[in-house]
């Protein structure tokens, strides 16, 4: 069984520039959640998606924002990019309470 | 506000010794606890778990225990290896999100 995906895996961004990730789930699970890592704040939640919902949203501006398609995949999105969002962005699937990480996707905003 | 209290944030051992990491959450309706494990340049991966209604669960080297009363919970790893080293996170779920520990890093001294 394929783990959780996470595309690309690396970026290098412009301050004021958007970008967009994505995530593919483990498959059969409904759920994604998004996560932003950084050495200063450790793990800090975003938002989490099931069937197509956003459930659950973190204290982020509204610069970030995500989606979830009918296949589970799901996309998160930052506009308007600052110095301050270089960072791990992690995605988790979850079927149950278990969630399971992918690699990452780490962005530098120059 | 919603807050895992993780301790210590750096943990050196010996080859062989055990290692203890405690963290304190604050949700009193938290009733799932995982542990990961992250190394560089990888996401967090699940190594165990425990729910509300266990006080203890072992899985070989790997031990968590949970004291529900003083919202403390535990992951003592015994016989440790250079293998282990790595960081290691505790979280507790809350609504459709999980609440992060800190961090320990934990070094094993061949």
């Amino acid at each position: 069984k394929a783990g959780v995906t996470q595309t690309p895996r690396y970026l290098i961004k412009t301050r004021g520039q958007q970008v967009t990730l994505s995530c593919s789930p483990i498959s059969g699970h409904r759920s994604v959640s998004w996560y932003q890592q950084t050495p200063g704040q450790g793990l800090q939640f975003l938002f989490e998606y099931f069937s197509e919902t956003q459930r659950n949203k973190g204290n982020f501006p509204g610069r970030f924002s995500g989606r979830q398609f009918s296949n589970s995949r799901s996309e998160m999105n930052v506009s308007t990019l600052e110095l301050g969002d270089s960072a791990l962005y992690l995605c988790a699937s979850s079927q149950d309470s278990e969630a399971f990480f992918g690699q990452g996707t780490r962005l530098t905003v120059v | 506000g919603e807050n895992v209290e993780q301790h210590p944030s750096t943990l050196s051992v010996q080859e062989g010794d055990s290692a203890v990491i405690k963290c304190t959450y604050s949700d009193s309706a938290s009733n799932y606890f995982p542990w990961y494990k992250q190394e560089l340049g990888k996401g967090p991966q699940l190594i165990i778990d425990i729910r509300s209604n266990v006080g203890e669960k072992k899985d070989q080297r790997i031990a968590v225990t949970l004291n529900k009363t003083a919202k403390h919970f535990s992951l003592h790893i015994t016989e440790t290896q250079p293998e282990d080293s790595a960081v290691y996170f505790c979280a507790s779920a809350g609504t459709y999100k999980y609440i992060f520990g800190t961090g320990t890093r934990l070094k094993v001294l061949a």
